[in-house]
């Protein structure tokens, strides 16, 4: 059992947006704004998409987009493309720990 | 720029100890701006923190793996450490090494972002 939860699976159709959850408590999203996404395609390592709840790395496309509430983190892909199809995984800083969601899986119609 | 290059035996036999060495090139281990982790992923299942060094040997685990965990680092080679000890068929997983950031205000130091990860090695537990 994962200590952050997020929902198995998201989908949506290209050019659609889709929000994925990360659900935490105050010890660690809601306490820190340390929150991370991953991305995953199949067989590879997985990738930095978004830190620190918000900002993104140099060469992540701007369609993605992190934001927090509370104790529940969110990821927001914009105009969703093929590419876009993989497994995401939140992170969060909790105290002299890190914390990872059990992931969701993101299929493009 | 910066990689990190897994390395260590694929096969090990139940209640042995799992031994890895993540090799970082492009870049110092050195640096106060980073720890160093280990992350895991069973197949077909999540990701699952192990722990993180600081280049100057301070440590901390996850609590769930702490008493079989041990995490070290070489600067001199650039390199830092796995050895996961007595382990059974549940820690069969690929095996990620990867840059971690850290930030420290007020005295309080923390952990941040994984970034850049090393491409995994699977390790099997199995007789």
């Amino acid at each position: 059992q994962s200590a952050l939860t997020q929902p198995p699976s998201a989908s949506g159709s290209p050019g659609q947006s889709v929000t994925i959850s990360c659900t935490g408590t105050s010890s660690d999203v809601g306490g820190y704004n340390y929150v991370s996404w991953y991305q995953q395609h199949p067989g590879k390592a997985p990738k930095l998409m978004i830190y620190e709840v918000s900002k993104r790395p140099s060469g992540v496309p701007d369609r993605f987009s992190g934001s927090k509430s509370g104790n529940t983190a969110s990821l927001t892909v914009s105009g969703l493309q093929a590419e876009d199809e993989a497994d995401y995984y939140c992170s969060s800083y909790a105290g002299s720990k890190v914390v990872f969601g059990g992931g969701t899986k993101l299929t493009v119609l | 720029q910066l990689q990190l290059q897994e390395s260590g035996p694929g096969l090990v036999k139940p209640s042995e100890t799992l031994s890895l060495t993540c090799t970082v090139s492009g870049g110092s281990i050195s640096s106060s701006s980073y720890y160093w982790g280990w992350i895991r992923q069973p197949p077909g299942k999540g990701l699952e923190w192990i722990g993180s060094i600081y280049y100057s040997g301070s440590t901390y685990y996850n609590p769930s793996l702490k008493s079989r965990v041990t995490i070290s680092v070489d600067t001199s080679k650039n390199q830092f450490s796995l050895k996961l000890s007595s382990v059974t068929a549940a820690d069969t997983a690929v095996y990620y090494c990867a840059r971690q950031g850290r930030y420290c205000s007020g005295g309080s130091c923390y952990s941040l972002a994984f970034d850049p990860w090393g491409q995994g090695t699977l390790v099997t537990v199995s007789s």
